[in-house]
């Protein structure tokens, strides 16, 4: 089945810095790649996501990166903010060996913005 | 913006006790799932349900554990007999039908059901 490594575990920049998170995935048949940021006690709240039809995707400050060919894709954030602080997963979508599309998880990567 | 929601917010139980957790998906959402969320850990998946079955779970999702929509807007997920390990937070989650067959559409999360195990 599908297995997604996400690194570093914890990040910490200053603030106007930037943020790269990196993730690999193992389903060569996976097609979508999304990035949930969850703060603390919270739900895991959709940001951005791409779609394997595409190598970048940018949103203001956040993009994202795909690789197929070598199955990584990174979250990138500019000029960082205080607000950005939280935990940011990776995910990407199951297909092969008969998953019908549920997402699975990279292990996260905690943010710390200082002011 | 329509959202998931879950209830209650937090349910404490002692082990060996049986629990429902329920959910109400975004109303024209198709595929239905449950996360869970050890504290301070990744979000595991436990099952995805669509059209009235189980379509996929983990190898978490033991006999202890069911799915339910006994109605039209209602996903419940049922522990038989809580054990203290599966004190979690339990994120119901939905999405749409996707566009052909690109499994494509984002899934959105409820606030989750912080379950406590004594």
């Amino acid at each position: 089945g599908e297995n997604v490594e996400q690194h570093p575990s914890t990040l910490s920049v200053q603030e106007g810095d930037s943020a790269v998170i990196k993730c690999t995935y193992s389903d060569s048949a996976s097609n979508y790649f999304p990035w949930y940021k969850q703060e603390l006690g919270k739900r895991p709240q959709l940001i951005i996501d791409i779609r394997s039809n595409v190598g970048e995707k940018k949103d203001q400050r956040i993009a994202v990166t795909l690789n197929k060919t070598a199955k990584h894709f990174s979250l990138h954030i500019t000029e960082t903010q205080p607000e950005d602080s939280a935990v940011y997963f990776c995910a990407a979508r199951a297909l092969g060996g008969g998953s019908q599309g549920n997402l699975i998880f990279g292990k996260g990567t905690k943010l710390s913005v200082k002011p | 913006e329509p959202e998931v929601t879950q209830t209650p917010s937090h349910q404490v139980t002692q082990m060996g006790q049986e629990v429902i957790l329920r959910c109400v998906p975004i109303s024209n959402h198709l595929y239905f799932y449950w996360y869970r969320q050890i504290l301070g850990q990744k979000v595991e998946f436990l099952v995805s349900f669509y059209n009235n079955e189980i379509s996929e779970k983990s190898e978490i999702f033991d006999d202890q554990f069911s799915v339910e929509r006994p109605d039209g807007s209602n996903f419940t997920l049922k522990i038989r007999s809580t054990k203290l390990e599966d004190s979690a937070m339990y994120f119901c989650a939905s999405r749409a039908h996707d566009r052909g067959n690109s499994y494509n559409s984002p899934l959105h999360f409820g606030n989750g059901t912080r379950l406590t195990v004594t």
